[in-house]
């Protein structure tokens, strides 16, 4: 099984401040690696898909890059709408799994 | 506008059996691969089956492999998930996932998910 191991676990920033979140994988996984946002009280939300493609819809703010084992999701210029926690997911081998999840708190 | 609705969830005894449904809409159902996703009070999420769009491929997450079993009715434009042998760890909220057009890619929509208890 391939995990995912995000960092950090939880974050607690600023309106308007740059946010970086990282996803390692085990093992190679190309590009299948995919983001999810979920606020609290709601389903899981697509952000980004194959490592960098932004999904309809999502803020311009939102990209995604990395290759292989390292992935990374930034949010550029911080929103209050933007508190969630952030999952990413692996789709290139069975059983697709999550990382643990990284927790964006506004201060 | 694209429609997943789960229903079915509620409280069980453990060894307990309980069979959960996702009605979809707004989209060609039979096009589409779809999975279920777990997530535990407070934890995070949790994969645990995927059926292809002509239902002839499924996949279990081996925590509960032998004990769940994915189906889907193309007439219904519904994929269910039959649970049974129940666990206390089996206690989560239950999602229906779509799966984005061809094999197992992303899941491009949510359904805002069911909620199963297992207690005694």
């Amino acid at each position: 099984e391939i995990v995912l191991t995000q960092s950090p676990d939880f974050q607690s920033v600023t309106p308007k401040e740059k946010v970086t979140i990282t996803c390692r994988a085990s093992q190679n996984i190309g590009n299948s690696l995919h983001w999810y946002q979920q606020k609290p009280g709601q389903s899981p939300k697509l952000l980004i898909k194959y490592v960098f493609q932004t999904f309809s819809g999502v803020p311009s703010r939102f990209s995604g890059s990395g290759s292989g084992t390292d992935f990374t999701l930034t949010i550029n210029s911080l929103e209050a709408e933007d508190a969630a926690t952030y999952y990413c997911h692996q789709s290139g081998r069975l059983p697709v799994t999550f990382g643990q999840g990284t927790k964006v708190e506004i201060k | 506008q694209v429609q997943l609705v789960e229903s079915g969830g509620g409280v069980v005894q453990p060894g307990g059996s309980l069979r959960l449904s996702c009605a979809a809409s707004g989209f060609t159902f039979t096009n589409y691969a779809m999975h279920w996703v777990r997530q535990a009070p407070g934890k995070g999420l949790q994969w645990v089956a995927f059926i292809s769009y002509e239902g002839s491929n499924k996949y279990y997450a081996d925590s509960v492999k032998g004990r769940f079993s994915i189906s889907r009715d193309s007439s219904e434009s519904t994929v269910y998930l039959e649970m049974t042998s129940l666990r206390v760890e089996d206690t989560a909220v239950y999602y229906c996932a779509r799966n984005a057009p061809g094999q197992i890619h992303y899941l491009d929509w949510w359904g805002q998910g069911a909620l199963v208890t297992v207690s005694s």
